[in-house]
């Protein structure tokens, strides 16, 4: 089945400091990626679709200064958080659809900025 | 606009049946299910792609009416393991601007007590 690696699994940073995240497909190729974030006891909010190749497309209320996506190959995307704050503190998640699978997700980073 | 989920939480004994229930404003193209345990990133359940279409796996299994533009997700005989929050994930007709991307709905949590 589709695999999405997604690194790192948590991260406690300092406030006013950058965070990368990656998110991988193994096993196919994804020209769209997805980010997600999700705060406790709610539901995946779709923050930006990165495309391979191109700019993100950012969702409504979503700072692409602070967010930072690159999308640099079929299999890899980035999520940078650019000066975090402790209001940043979410579970990030990616995820990617393979053409004959659902949408399979990372297994997401929880990122804590202290 | 998110999918609304109903009921928001559920409680029952190991054995006993689950229905969740999910419903968009908006027309649908096909409806993706997934469980999320606490602490993880979701896990994929299963994806109805077309309108009347039933499908089940084990012994969870969905139906999508698309002229009522809902779907339901019925969990028999219900196992511990089997609980965890439960997402409706919608895509919208290919024909839309956000096509690609799924918007999730607001969760049903299920316990299962042994």
């Amino acid at each position: 089945g589709a695999v999405v690696s997604q690194h790192p699994s948590w991260v406690i940073c300092k406030s006013g400091t950058s965070v990368k995240i990656e998110c991988r497909s193994l096993d196919f190729q994804a020209t769209t990626m997805f980010w997600y974030r999700q705060f406790p006891k709610q539901s995946l909010m779709l923050m930006a679709t990165s495309n391979e190749g191109s700019k993100a497309t950012y969702e409504q209320g979503v700072e692409k200064d602070k967010f930072l996506i690159n999308h640099a190959s079929l299999t890899l995307s980035t999520l940078t958080v650019t000066s975090a704050h402790p209001e940043d503190s979410s579970f990030y998640i990616c995820s990617a659809r393979e053409d004959n699978y659902g949408y399979t997700f990372g297994s997401g980073t929880r990122l804590t900025v202290v | 606009q998110q999918p609304v989920q109903s009921p928001q939480a559920v409680i029952l004994r190991e054995g006993e049946d689950a229905v969740i229930n999910c419903s968009s404003s908006k027309a649908l193209y096909s409806v993706h299910w997934y469980r999320q345990k606490h602490g993880e990133a979701p896990v994929f359940l299963m994806i109805l792609l077309k309108g009347g279409e039933q499908k089940g796996h084990d012994k969870i299994s969905a139906s999508f009416n698309e002229k009522k533009q809902q779907s339901s997700l019925y969990l028999t005989a219900s196992q511990l393991s089997y609980s965890g929050t439960y997402f409706c994930g919608l895509r919208a007709p290919p024909s839309s601007g956000s096509a690609r991307q799924l918007t999730f709905g607001s969760g049903t949590q299920l316990t299962v007590l042994p």
